[in-house]
């Protein structure tokens, strides 16, 4: 699986979208970028992936770049409820077990 | 819909012994994944489990094993407890077709003394 590479830390102000970068500079071809996100004394939770175009849910959107070195999440409208640690897996997906760097950790101030 | 579930979730072993964890995956999954979270760090995965059969192994010692059983539930047992092993234990359930959608539980913290 590709490295990736993320901020420590992070903050942003509630109600202001939140952009948590990602670089993947070796990812492969048939590797996609994952997001997961863990609240303080919960389990991950799932929040988006794509292979090489932008997608978009409900939770947020996430931006590749052209050569997929890098991605961007987005969080639109960030409440006090988005703070976490924040992590960016790059797989091949399928039966893969995931792997989990040290994330970014995202503070929304008040 | 009942989640991810897992018992117990705090446990205190002596080094040495051997324990055993349960997880009940989320309804209509059938693969269960384990991870190892150290205090800091990410989740590391252990092994995963589809049709009662360990399917992908991380870089973890033969001392963890596993278990799935008709029903999809799991069980992970870690032999000959060190201090090292003490962490959060996170089980993930998913569709084989959607793995990339893992739904975690709570987790299980051993400390090991």
């Amino acid at each position: 699986d590709a490295k990736t590479t993320q901020p420590t830390s992070m903050d942003c102000a509630e109600g202001r979208a939140a952009n948590l970068p990602c670089n993947h500079s070796t990812i492969s071809g048939n590797e996609y970028v994952y997001w997961y996100r863990q609240i303080h004394s919960q389990g991950p939770q799932y929040i988006i992936h794509g292979l090489k175009n932008n997608e978009t849910n409900e939770m947020a959107s996430l931006i590749i770049t052209e050569d997929r070195k890098s991605s961007t999440l987005i969080l639109p409208h960030a409440t006090l409820r988005d703070t976490a640690v924040y992590y960016c897996i790059v797989t091949r997906g399928g039966a893969d077990g995931l792997t989990f760097g040290k994330g970014t950790h995202l503070i929304i101030q008040p | 819909d009942a989640g991810v579930t897992q018992s117990p979730t705090h446990l205190i072993k002596t080094r040495g012994q051997q324990v055993t964890l349960r997880c009940s995956p989320k309804s209509g999954h059938d693969t269960v994944s384990w991870y190892q979270q150290a205090l800091g760090q990410g989740p590391q995965f252990i092994f995963q489990y589809y049709e009662e059969e360990e399917r992908q192994r991380g870089n973890f010692p033969d001392r963890f094993s596993g278990h799935q059983f008709p029903n999809y539930s799991s069980e992970l047992n870690v032999n000959a407890l060190l201090l090292g092993d003490s962490a959060l234990y996170l089980c993930a359930s998913s569709l084989r077709s959607q793995a990339y959608e893992q739904y975690f539980g709570p987790g299980t913290r051993l400390t090991v003394t």
